[in-house]
């Protein structure tokens, strides 16, 4: 079964603090990928950024980087120096290639982020 | 913008009716997922569309169906509407090949009354 826990329901911080958000995943599967969604007010998720499993390496695009760790099966998610318009859910979401269902998103429960001017 | 765009952006029905959501893919995505955003929670998977057909469904009972389109739009119906299917309703397009690179509409809030 796939699982992805986003254990912090709600982070506030102050502009220009960094932030964390925090993703934990399950799966038995060897080939899988992870994904982070940004979802504002409007309702609509946007897309950030996606890993698959064999590629560890972390990125940075600019003020967003991610840290993938298969040996604490964690996929985290920083943003340096937040600005207002980072106020949003955070979804984390996990897909395998095994099932019945190709790209079946398996999603968090979100984190809301709250950057305070 | 994606490009996947869903119709209505809101609706408001009573208990007992029926409902229809539609989606247009983005051009050159074949395959169209939906998704069941409950206020507070993730969105859920109900169901994904592919070539006209269901491959694959989550934990929704068949009172939730769909269908697609030969030009890759899609529908979500949903008959005999209890108060908890108030939510969010999500689709997202992609190719076949892409499928792990989904995108999403900008959703319909539906509200049962």
């Amino acid at each position: 079964a796939q699982k992805v826990t986003q254990a912090q329901t709600e982070i506030s911080v102050v502009e220009k603090e960094d932030v964390t958000l925090d993703c934990v995943y399950e799966t038995r599967d060897t080939t899988y990928y992870l994904f982070w969604y940004k979802q504002p007010p409007s309702g609509e998720l946007v897309f950030l950024i996606r890993r698959n499993s064999f590629d560890e390496q972390n990125e940075i695009s600019g003020r967003y980087s991610w840290n993938f760790q298969k040996s604490t099966s964690s996929f985290n998610f920083t943003i340096t120096a937040s600005q207002v318009v980072d106020s949003a859910v955070y979804f984390c979401a996990l897909s395998a290639d095994r099932g019945s269902t190709l790209g079946r998103l398996y999603f968090g429960r979100g984190t809301q982020l709250t950057v305070w001017p | 913008e994606t490009g996947v765009t869903q119709s209505p952006t809101h609706l408001i029905k009573t208990r007992g009716q029926q409902v229809t959501l539609r989606c247009s893919s983005q051009s050159g995505h074949n395959t169209v997922s939906w998704y069941q955003q409950a206020l507070g929670q993730g969105p859920q998977f109900i169901f994904q569309y592919y070539r006209e057909e269901e491959n694959g469904r989550g934990n929704f009972p068949p009172r939730f169906s769909g269908l697609q389109f030969p030009n890759y739009s899609s529908e979500l119906n949903v008959n005999a509407l209890e108060l908890d299917d108030s939510a969010l309703y999500l689709c997202a397009s992609s190719s076949r090949q892409g499928v792990n690179e989904q995108f999403f509409g900008p959703g319909t809030r539906l509200t049962v009354l």
